[in-house]
């Protein structure tokens, strides 16, 4: 069965640094998510992509935060000056339709800023 | 905005035994889709069962049913015959229909089930 693939599963940075979370989704699916889940805490949504853009995005996704599908295969999310705060396990999801189907998810990047 | 409320933070059940995992949630839409994830201590996210409010019928997958009670805006999830791996986090979660745009999976705060011999 299909699924998406994260990379890397655990990523660690120093505070102020650049990181960027890798996904590829489903190879057929038009629809992409990024998710964060602080730990312990509940599973909050990021964004959603489509069509080469951005369909909506959350409270969380301020302007340290991007997303890019750069060659049509992978979904990347970059956090450009990390916090100690977006220390979380970043889930990339994807779906074939926009509301439909369920969500298949990757299994998570841990991100640990230090 | 859409909210999904899970009032167990954790839950027990003994091997074989059968449990229920409240939750409810609020929206002003009529035509929505329901969801059980599951999320094992590999913390990766695994899709149960999923609901469609259009549909009476409470949707069934093997050991695991719903009770969707649109009126009530519930959507509990039973385990039948639970097994010690069924122990997780289980999330609820809510999706809108007719955004017009990608829509998004709001969560629950989940709910901790423990699986005891």
């Amino acid at each position: 069965e299909p699924e998406v693939t994260q990379t890397p599963s655990h990523q660690v940075t120093q505070m102020g640094q650049e990181v960027i979370l890798r996904c590829v989704p489903i190879s057929n699916h038009l629809y992409f998510y990024w998710y964060r889940q602080i730990l312990g805490q509940k599973v909050e949504f990021l964004v959603s992509f489509y069509n080469n853009e951005i369909s909506e995005k959350s409270e969380i996704f301020d302007d340290q935060f991007s997303v890019e599908r750069p060659d049509g295969s992978n979904f990347t999310l970059k956090i450009r000056s990390t916090k100690l705060e977006d220390s979380a396990m970043y889930f990339c999801a994807s779906s074939p339709d926009r509301e439909r189907a369920p969500l298949h998810f990757g299994n998570g990047t841990r991100l640990t800023v230090t | 905005a859409q909210t999904v409320t899970q009032s167990q933070p954790e839950m027990s059940v003994q091997e074989a035994e059968t449990v229920t995992l409240s939750c409810t949630y609020d929206t002003s839409e009529s035509d929505y889709y329901l969801f059980w994830y599951k999320q094992p201590p590999s913390r990766q996210m695994i899709l149960v069962i999923r609901q469609e409010a259009y549909k009476q019928q409470n949707a069934t997958e093997n050991r695991f049913s719903v009770n969707f009670q649109k009126a009530a805006k519930s959507f509990s999830l039973k385990i039948s015959d639970s097994q010690l791996g069924d122990a997780a986090m289980y999330f609820c979660a809510y999706r809108d229909s007719n955004t017009g745009t990608a829509s998004k999976l709001t969560f629950g705060t989940g709910t901790r089930l423990q699986v005891t011999l």
